[in-house]
């Protein structure tokens, strides 16, 4: 079955860029959705079909896909961006949703 | 506005039966290309997908649950349903219910794009 890999952990200073990323086979062709979730809070949607934001989510996130690795990128972070991220596709060799394993983002 | 709630047991014996219930409003779940999925999480780790029910009744699950899980809809009352068999203390988790909506022409561009608030379940004698 298909898998996604992200590191467990990411940290950024303040008003510094992060980049998250998500590694699977050959990513470029499917469609990468993001989704953050804060402590005790449900997941919310930040990214779709690789790179287009919800209304609603701020223009400092945004969504790319090369090759292996989908990467999402978050612009001027601040302390309120602390949460977990998760990326996930679609395997229609499968039928699966599939989820990466998610990444902590600790902003120093 | 769109917005799903899920209910059920808090507090399961194993080798118990879990029923939980989605309850929604603000689409159909008669509308081509919606579909209702379940994801859940355990305590500290991450998310993992179950089960999709589509609008046309169509039903795809997690292969590693597979032969646990049953997913129904009873679209008239804006409900969906998930029954998970055999219940373990692994499955003590956070379930949330998700509207998915699809983004393009063709599929394999669908999103979670509304959560439910989850409910936690814990499997315990």
């Amino acid at each position: 079955s298909y898998v996604l890999t992200q590191p467990p952990s990411v940290s950024v200073a303040p008003g510094k860029t992060a980049r998250l990323t998500c590694g699977g086979t050959n990513i470029r062709s499917k469609s990468v959705n993001w989704y953050q979730q804060k402590p005790g809070q449900g997941p919310v949607l930040l990214i779709y079909y690789d790179t287009d934001r919800p209304s609603g989510i701020p223009e400092r996130f945004s969504g790319a896909s090369s090759g292996n690795t989908a990467t999402l990128t978050i612009s001027r972070v601040a302390a309120g961006d602390e949460a977990n991220y998760y990326c996930q596709v679609w395997d229609s060799s499968s039928y699966q949703v599939v989820f990466g394993g998610g990444t902590k983002l600790t902003v120093l | 506005q769109i917005t799903l709630k899920e209910s059920g047991p808090s507090l399961v014996k194993p080798t118990q039966t879990l029923t939980l219930t989605c309850t929604f409003s603000g689409f159909s779940l008669n509308t081509g290309g919606v579909s209702v999925g379940w994801v859940r999480q355990p305590p500290g780790k991450a998310l993992e997908w179950l089960a999709l029910i589509y609008w046309d009744d169509d039903k795809r699950y997690s292969p590693s649950l597979k032969t646990r899980l049953t997913v129904t809809k009873d679209t008239s009352n804006k409900q969906v349903f998930l029954t998970l068999t055999s219940v373990d203390p692994l499955d003590t988790a956070t379930y949330y219910c998700a509207h998915r909506r699809e983004y393009c022409s063709g599929g394999a561009c669908e999103a979670f794009d509304f959560w439910g608030p989850g409910t936690l379940v814990t499997v315990s004698s």
